[in-house]
C-alpha cells in the first residue's frame, strides 16, 4: 500500500490553532482527506481536498497542500475541548479507488 | 441523515470460534468497503466490492477470513477461527461508485478474542 505519515500526537490549548501534519508518496493522490475519531467511534470524514488545490476553507477548518512536497495540513482555528480526537489523514487515487489512511495523530485540548 | 450500519457495536469470542459481523451501506452506494484498525493504528483495506463483485481482497486473510455481498446490498465479513491477534475494530464504509470523493463509515465492531 501507499505510505501515509503523521506525527502521533498534539496538544493545544482551547483557543488556540492546531496545525496537524501529514506526508504520503503516491504522487498520483487524487484526493486528500482528513478524518476524525472518537474514542470507541467510527471515522468521521471532515474534509477532503482535490490535488490540484492548494487549500481548501470550511468554517474552521483549513486544508493546506503542498504537491511538491507531499505534504498535507489541516489547520483548526479556536480549538475547542469536543475537538479531542484522533485525526486520521488519508489518500485515494483514480485507480481502485481504494483509501490509504495513516496512523493517526491524536489531538488533546487542554482547558 | 443516512448513516452505515453495523452489528454487533462489541463483541467478544473465544479463539478457534467462528464470528460474524453485518454492515448495512448507505442505501444506492455501490462501493462497500471492510478496514481493520488495530488499536493505535490507523484503518487497513480488507476487503472492497463493487455491487456483489469483489474488486480487491489483496490484503484478507483468505484462510480465516471471508467476506460476502450477495445482493450487493448488505455485506457479512466472517472470521473462522478466531484468533488472538484478530481482535480490533472493525470497520464498514461505502461510497456512492468508483472515483467517489466520499466514503462514509459505521461505527464499527470492536472484537475482543479471549
Amino acid at each position: 500500500g501507499e505510505d501515509v505519515e503523521q506525527s502521533l500526537f498534539l496538544s493545544v490549548r482551547e483557543g488556540d490553532s492546531s496545525v496537524i501534519n501529514c506526508t504520503y508518496t503516491d504522487s498520483s493522490s487524487t484526493y486528500l482527506y482528513w478524518y476524525k475519531q472518537e474514542p470507541g467511534a467510527g471515522l468521521q470524514l471532515l474534509t477532503y481536498i482535490f490535488s490540484n488545490m492548494d487549500m481548501k476553507q470550511d468554517q474552521r477548518l483549513t486544508v493546506l497542500l503542498n504537491k511538491k512536497d507531499k505534504h498535507l495540513s489541516l489547520r483548526i482555528a479556536d480549538t475547542q475541548t469536543g475537538d479531542s480526537a484522533i485525526y486520521f489523514c488519508a489518500e485515494s487515487s483514480l485507480t481502485g479507488n481504494q483509501f490509504y489512511f495513516g496512523t493517526g495523530t491524536s489531538l488533546t485540548v487542554i482547558p | 441523515e443516512a448513516e452505515v450500519a453495523q452489528s454487533p457495536r462489541y463483541k467478544i469470542t473465544e479463539k478457534s470460534q467462528a464470528v460474524a459481523f453485518w454492515c448495512d451501506p448507505i442505501s444506492g452506494h455501490a462501493t462497500l468497503y471492510w478496514y481493520r484498525q488495530i488499536l493505535g493504528q490507523g484503518p487497513e483495506l480488507l476487503v472492497q466490492f463493487q455491487d456483489e463483485s469483489v474488486v480487491d481482497d489483496s490484503q484478507l486473510p483468505k484462510d480465516r477470513f471471508s467476506a460476502e455481498r450477495l445482493k450487493g446490498v448488505d455485506s457479512t465479513l466472517k472470521i473462522q477461527p478466531a484468533e488472538l491477534g484478530d481482535s480490533a475494530m472493525y470497520l464498514c464504509a461505502s461510497s456512492l461508485g468508483k472515483r467517489n470523493t466520499e466514503a462514509f463509515f459505521g461505527q464499527g465492531t470492536r472484537l475482543t478474542v479471549v
